[in-house]
């Protein structure tokens, strides 16, 4: 079965440059969740999307920007990077069922280094 | 706000040895409540759910009790092996948006 696809899968960036992450969803998935962790440390949710427009948004510094596209990929925008921005970044997904519990599947995660 | 609030560890054991993770919340509403693995280098995986009070979710010898009166949600197997070493983590999820609110996590090394 397919499942959530993140790439790259591991991406060494300098201070100050930028990055990209990208997030492809399991097909009719609606929402996207992004979520940083640190060294050690549990996943701390950055931001979430449904249906192509933010759905709520949780510690994601001003240098980071996401958006969701018209397929339903999301794209993670990282600037001016920061050391401490050097994290597992996951991207999880789910299809809404209003009031119910739909599961959230996971991707693999990107692995940022910042050097 | 909701939180999670899981044992600390690490928790080291033997093979066969029996397991329990604790774990306690606070939360609005009625929350689904998930335990997530993460084996070394990999990313987090579903381990078991429950969605409503007394539900159990159980999976690969895995078992929690959903128990609103003492809000927690303890992760418990018989027998453990060598292969069940990892990073168990809590977690819930409650209103429209459901995003997982995270326990931070219990680290499980199993000894042969």
């Amino acid at each position: 079965a397919a499942g959530v696809i993140q790439s790259p899968r591991h991406l060494i960036k300098e201070k100050r440059e930028t990055a990209t992450l990208k997030c492809y969803p399991i097909p009719r998935h609606d929402t996207v969740y992004w979520y940083q962790q640190g060294p050690g440390q549990d996943p701390q949710f950055l931001i979430s999307f449904y249906e192509k427009m933010q759905s709520d948004k949780g510690s994601i510094p001003d240098r980071f920007s996401a958006q969701q596209f018209s397929d339903y990929h999301s794209e993670l925008n990282m600037s001016s990077l920061e050391l401490g921005d050097s994290a597992l970044y996951f991207c999880a997904s789910r299809r809404f069922l209003g009031h119910g519990a739909g599961e959230l599947f996971f991707g693999e995660g990107s692995r940022l280094t910042v050097l | 706000g909701d939180s999670v609030t899981q044992m600390e560890g690490p928790v080291t054991l033997s093979e066969e040895a029996f397991l329990t993770i604790n774990c306690t919340y606070t939360a609005t509403g009625y929350p689904s409540l998930f335990w997530y693995v993460q084996y070394p280098g990999e990313g987090l995986q579903l381990l078991l759910k429950a969605t409503k009070a007394d539900d159990k979710g159980s999976n690969k010898g895995f078992e929690a009790t959903y128990r609103k009166e003492t809000t927690s949600f303890h992760l418990e197997k018989g027998s453990v092996q060598v292969s069940d070493s990892a990073v168990y983590f809590c977690a819930l999820s409650t209103g429209n948006n459901r995003k997982l609110i995270w326990g931070l996590g219990t680290s499980l090394a199993v000894n042969p």
